[in-house]
């Protein structure tokens, strides 16, 4: 069965600074790829999805997302990051139909 | 307009009772999901439904009993409750049961189990 790292479980980052969050899936093959996000107070949404064509995808709220097939990965990059990004992220890959595995996910804090 | 709600937000409750967790999606989306998020965060799939009918049924105690009334509900019924039950339960929607579907969560329910 996949299994889902994420190697940061806390991330604190000044205003301005730039964000990599690593997420890495046990063994290959065909896959999709998710990052869902929680903002404070909020439900769990999508942030980006891979599951063809062009390996670099972009997000909402100028999030943007690697597959990199050689290295199992998928990790979450923005340029710089919003007070307003302070979330909880969780990386996902889907197993077979829509059965999504999560890591155990990134509290991300950005001081103002 | 709430997409995908659940309630109660909050249930505690003692050993050995019997709980209900009920959710509804007004997306229109004929599959449903609950997921168990434990103690260290993980969110694992425990049960899917495609239009009322069983579609993912993980290793779970079979005192964890999902009910689909119609393709909008997904009700979660757990039997003789356990310590190890206290967790918080998600239920999610997607349109269908393709591959790469969005699926959109409900602000989820904490249960303790004392």
């Amino acid at each position: 069965a996949q299994s889902v790292s994420q190697h940061n479980h806390h991330v604190i980052l000044s205003e301005a600074a730039s964000l990599e969050l690593g997420c890495n899936y046990s063994y290959g093959g065909t896959v999709n790829l998710f990052w869902y996000v929680q903002y404070p107070g909020q439900h769990l949404q999508l942030l980006l999805k891979y599951f063809s064509g062009d390996p670099l995808v972009k997000g909402i709220k100028g999030f943007e997302a690697e597959f990199i097939k050689s290295k199992f990965s998928f990790n979450l990059r923005k340029p710089s990051v919003q007070w307003s990004d302070t979330a909880e992220y969780f990386c996902a890959v889907e197993e077979y139909g829509n059965k999504l595995v999560f890591g155990a996910g990134t509290i991300l804090r950005v001081k103002s | 307009d709430t997409a995908v709600s659940q309630t109660p937000k909050y249930l505690v409750t003692q050993m050995g009772n019997d709980k209900s967790i009920k959710c509804e999606q007004n997306l229109g989306h004929d599959t449903m999901y609950w997921y168990k998020q434990d103690s260290k965060k993980f969110l694992k799939i425990m049960f899917s439904y495609n239009n009322k009918e069983l579609i993912i049924n993980e290793t779970v105690p079979n005192r964890f009993s999902p009910k689909s009334p119609d393709k909008a509900h997904l009700n979660l019924h757990i039997n003789s409750l356990e310590l190890g039950d206290s967790a918080v339960y998600f239920c999610a929607s997607s349109q269908g049961q393709a591959g790469g579907e969005t699926q959109y969560f409900g602000p989820g329910t904490r249960l303790l189990v004392l």
